[in-house]
Parts: C-alpha cells; structure tokens; sequence
C-alpha cells in the first residue's frame, strides 16, 4: 500500500544546530507540503512543492528550507535550530489541485 | 482570500449525544471542502470530503453538507462514541490553486 512516511518521529536537538527531517512518500504525488502543529494555532504551512526542483515559500518559512530533487522526497532543514521552532511537524502530499492531502504520522521536535 | 473558521473547543460530550462542530469558510472560486481527524499521537486522516454545492460527505456515522448559501460545511454526528474522542479539522482547498487551507481545530471528548 501506498504511504508517507517521516523519520525521525521525535528529535531533541540544541539551539543553533542544523536539523533535518525527512519526509518520503510512495503515492507517487506531484505535491508535497511541509505543517508546523501548534497549540491555538492549528496547522500552519512552512514550505510547498508541486514537483521536481520546485519549492514554495508558505505562511512560516523563516528559518526553514526544503528541496525537491525527486518525487518521493520533500526533506525540511532547519539551517539553525531556534527554541520557536519547537513543534510537531507534519508532511503531506497531494495528487493534483483540490485532492486529498494524506499526511504522514508527525515529527515532534524539541529544541532546547 | 482562503481562510476556515471552525468553532472553539474543547467540546465534551457524554456517550450517544449529538455533536455538531460548525466550520464556515472565505474562499475564491468554487473550494472543496474537507473534514480531517486527529488521533492522540497521529497524523491528521481524511474523515469526509465534499466537491461541490449541495453535496453530502459521509463516512463513520459523521456527515457534512456543502452550503454555498452560508458558506458552510458543518460536522454532524448523531451518536458519538468514546472511540470519537480526537481533534477535528475542516479544511479547504480551492480550484485556482493545490494549497490547502485549515482551521484551527476543535477538541472533542466524549465520556462513557
């Protein structure tokens, strides 16, 4: 069965540090989208793609960055890890416009 | 622009009562709509969707009709079960462009 999986599912990393989490999906989606969870905030968008070498700034993306160098994979680095960034993260993918977005099971980051 | 406002939460509810959680959306062009629910420790999964006016999405006793009269969408259910506990999240996504658009969220309890 297709999915999207995202590793890895809790990270604790230190002020200033680089971090990468993965995101890896097998629906063979041209969409892919990068979600910060937080409390009274809901969802919020960091960073989209809509296919190879393809990258979107979202609503949140200071301090983040994403590449698309094939269909599977939409990794999201954070180029120095900062205690607002503590969250979960959640990645998505879609088919095509106005599709279902299926999400993956969530990174839960705790920077310190 | 896009947005959704869906009630506050947290609702609690005792066993077999009625639940509805209200989302009303802005949207340019013709949306659709979606309801998405979140499990404790999960990812966010596709509960019931909606493409156009009039229709009715359906699934595990919840239902929802798309109203462009009162640009709304609705979650209805009519007996809910302790299993139902989670957070709900209407969504939309709009046919001029691949985002989606979310709100908030609404907390549900429901006690034997």
């Amino acid at each position: 069965d297709a999915e999207i999986t995202q590793s890895p599912r809790h990270k604790i990393t230190e002020t200033g540090r680089q971090v990468t989490l993965a995101c890896h999906q097998t629906w063979n989606h041209n969409n892919m989208f990068w979600y910060r969870q937080d409390l009274g905030h809901g969802l919020r968008l960091i960073h989209y793609s809509y296919g190879v070498q393809d990258t979107n700034k979202g609503e949140v993306s200071d301090g983040y960055s994403v590449s698309r160098s094939n269909t599977e994979d939409l990794p999201l680095t954070l180029e120095s890890a900062a205690s607002s960034q503590t969250s979960v993260y959640f990645c998505a993918s879609s088919g095509s416009s106005q599709e279902t977005q299926y999400f993956g099971p969530g990174t839960r980051l705790l920077v310190l | 622009g896009n947005s959704v406002t869906q009630m506050e939460g947290p609702v609690t509810l005792s066993e077999e009562a009625f639940l509805t959680i209200n989302c009303t959306y802005t949207a340019t062009g013709y949306p659709s709509l979606f309801w998405y629910v979140q499990y404790p420790g999960e990812g966010l999964q596709l509960l019931l969707k909606a493409t156009k006016a009039d229709d009715k999405g359906s699934n595990k006793g919840f239902e929802a009709t798309y109203r462009k009269e009162t640009t709304s969408f609705h979650l209805e259910k009519g007996s809910v079960q302790v299993s139902d506990s989670a957070v709900y999240f209407c969504a939309l996504t709009s046919n001029t462009g691949n985002q989606f658009y979310f709100g908030t969220g609404t907390s549900l309890t429901v006690i034997p």
